[in-house]
C-alpha cells in the first residue's frame, strides 16, 4: 500500500498569509496526487486534482504543485472561509489513501 | 443540482447488518465510478471500496474484504453498501463519492450518514 503522509498535522495562520502544506508518497506515484478541503461536520470538497489541475470553481489563490513523491498544496492570501482540514488523496493505485491531514486555524 | 444522498446509518450491534444507499441526482449517474469513503469520530479519511461505472468491477480496502459489499442500481440511480459481520471499529460517517473521471478522484460528495457499531 501507499502511505501518505502529511506535514504539518496543523498550523495557525493569518488572513491574508501565505500557506503551504505538503504532501508525501511512499512511493512515485507521478502525478496522481489530489487535494480536498474539509470544513467541520461537512463532507470533503475536491480542490485539486493530478497534483496541479483546479476543480472547477476553485478560487485561484489554491494552487498545487509536484511530482513522484513529494507534492505541496499553497494557498495564496489566507480568507477567513480557508480555516479548514486539507487531506492529499493518491490515484495511483488501490487502495486508495489518505493523508493525515492538515488542520489550518485561526492565528 | 448535482446530489448524493445517503441513508440506512444508524447503531447496530456487533456482528450484525447494515445496509447503506446513496442516491444520486443531478448528473448522469451510469457514467460514474462510485465510491465509499469513512471517517471514524475525529480522524481521518479512509477509502473503503470502488464500484465501475457499470458495476462489473469492484475493489475493496482490505480492511472491509469478505464483510463489505458494494453494489450499484444504475436503473434507480443508487449505490448500496451492505455491511456485514460489524465492528466497533467500523464506526464512522459514511460517504459516497462519485468520479466522473473514471479515475479515482472524488468530485462529488453525499453528506454522509453515520453508523455506530456498539452493543
Amino acid at each position: 500500500d501507499i502511505q501518505m503522509t502529511q506535514s504539518p498535522s496543523s498550523l495557525s495562520a493569518s488572513v491574508g498569509d501565505r500557506v503551504t502544506i505538503t504532501c508525501r508518497a511512499s512511493q512515485s506515484i507521478s502525478s496522481y496526487l489530489n487535494w480536498y478541503q474539509q470544513k467541520p461536520g461537512k463532507a470533503p470538497k475536491l480542490l485539486i486534482y493530478a497534483a496541479s489541475s483546479f476543480q472547477s470553481g476553485v478560487p485561484s489563490r489554491f494552487s498545487g504543485s509536484g511530482s513522484g513523491t513529494d507534492f505541496t498544496l499553497t494557498i495564496s492570501g489566507l480568507q477567513p472561509e480557508d480555516f479548514a482540514t486539507y487531506y492529499c488523496q493518491q490515484s495511483h493505485s488501490t487502495p486508495l489513501t489518505f493523508g493525515g491531514g492538515t488542520k489550518v486555524e485561526i492565528k | 443540482q448535482v446530489q448524493l444522498v445517503e441513508s440506512g446509518g444508524g447503531v447496530v450491534q456487533p456482528g450484525r447488518s447494515l445496509r447503506l444507499s446513496c442516491a444520486a441526482s443531478g448528473f448522469t449517474f451510469s457514467n460514474y465510478a462510485m465510491h465509499w469513503v469513512r471517517q471514524a469520530p475525529g480522524k481521518g479519511l479512509e477509502w473503503v471500496a470502488v464500484i465501475s461505472y457499470d458495476g462489473n468491477n469492484k475493489y475493496y480496502a482490505d480492511s472491509v474484504k469478505g464483510r463489505f459489499t458494494i453494489s450499484r442500481a444504475n436503473s434507480k440511480n443508487t449505490l448500496y453498501l451492505q455491511m456485514n459481520s460489524l465492528r466497533a471499529e467500523d464506526t464512522a460517517v459514511y460517504y459516497c463519492a462519485g468520479d466522473s473521471r473514471l479515475d479515482d478522484i472524488f468530485d462529488i460528495w453525499g453528506q454522509g450518514t453515520m453508523v455506530t457499531v456498539s452493543s
